[in-house]
């Protein structure tokens, strides 16, 4: 089973708060993402990582930002959280190859009052 | 990257076998077809991935025609716990992945 871990599980903050959203993989993967999901709705790529010192922006254009500073390390961090930021926030790790496999954390749940 | 299609969403009943086709005119020679799983609140779970013809694994098996443009996802004997949403995903390694709606399969007793 792959290792990947999301904290926290649950987030209930209030608007202004700063907030990061921490990810680790055991695994030694060099891409990581961040995928945004509304209940009942599509994962939206919002930042992607390459490697260490390499983020990319997503799909989806998101206020929060991301760092690579570690292999194992992935954190996103929204500065001032808004009440449309409350959304379920999934980070995955894979691979470099041709037949990319992604392994996904258990997700963390924001909600901003 | 490829774009998919896949049902929006579909009905079965336990025991029964379960077969979702997703649409991809447009795949690249170097993308291969990956499918996940995704149970409410939890992020999704990779169940089986194929490049050419017939893939199958302990869960799962994946039909791929010989000129790819699609690919059908079959789960033998469903159970309740099979309800979930089922992604096709199409790229390589080299690209990001593009989750798109998924079908959502409703297993009933």
């Amino acid at each position: 089973e792959a290792d990947i871990y999301q904290t926290p599980r649950y987030l209930v903050i209030g608007t202004g708060k700063k907030i990061t959203l921490e990810c680790s993989q055991t695994m030694g993967h060099d891409k990581m993402y961040w995928y945004q999901q509304d209940p009942g709705m599509e994962l939206h790529l919002i930042h992607y990582s390459y490697g260490v010192n390499s983020t990319e922006k997503g799909d989806l254009s998101s206020e929060s930002t991301v760092s690579r500073i570690r292999t194992e390390h992935f954190p996103l961090t929204l500065e001032s959280a808004r009440p449309s930021h409350t959304s379920q926030y999934l980070c995955a790790s894979s691979e470099v190859g041709g037949n990319e496999k992604l392994f996904f954390g258990s997700g963390t749940q924001l909600s901003v009052l | 990257l490829a774009k998919t299609t896949q049902p929006i969403s579909m009905d079965s009943y336990e025991g029964q076998e379960v077969n979702i086709t997703c649409s991809h005119n447009n795949i690249a020679t170097n993308d291969y077809i990956t499918w996940y799983q995704q149970f409410p609140s939890q992020g999704p779970r990779f169940i089986i991935q194929g490049y050419k013809t017939k893939v199958t694994n302990e869960v799962a098996s994946l039909f791929i025609p010989a000129d790819r443009k699609s690919s059908t996802l079959s789960l033998p004997r469903v159970s309740l716990s099979d309800t979930a949403v089922y992604y096709c995903l199409v790229g390589e390694g080299y690209s990001t992945l593009t989750f798109g709606k998924g079908t959502m399969l409703l297993v009933s007793p």
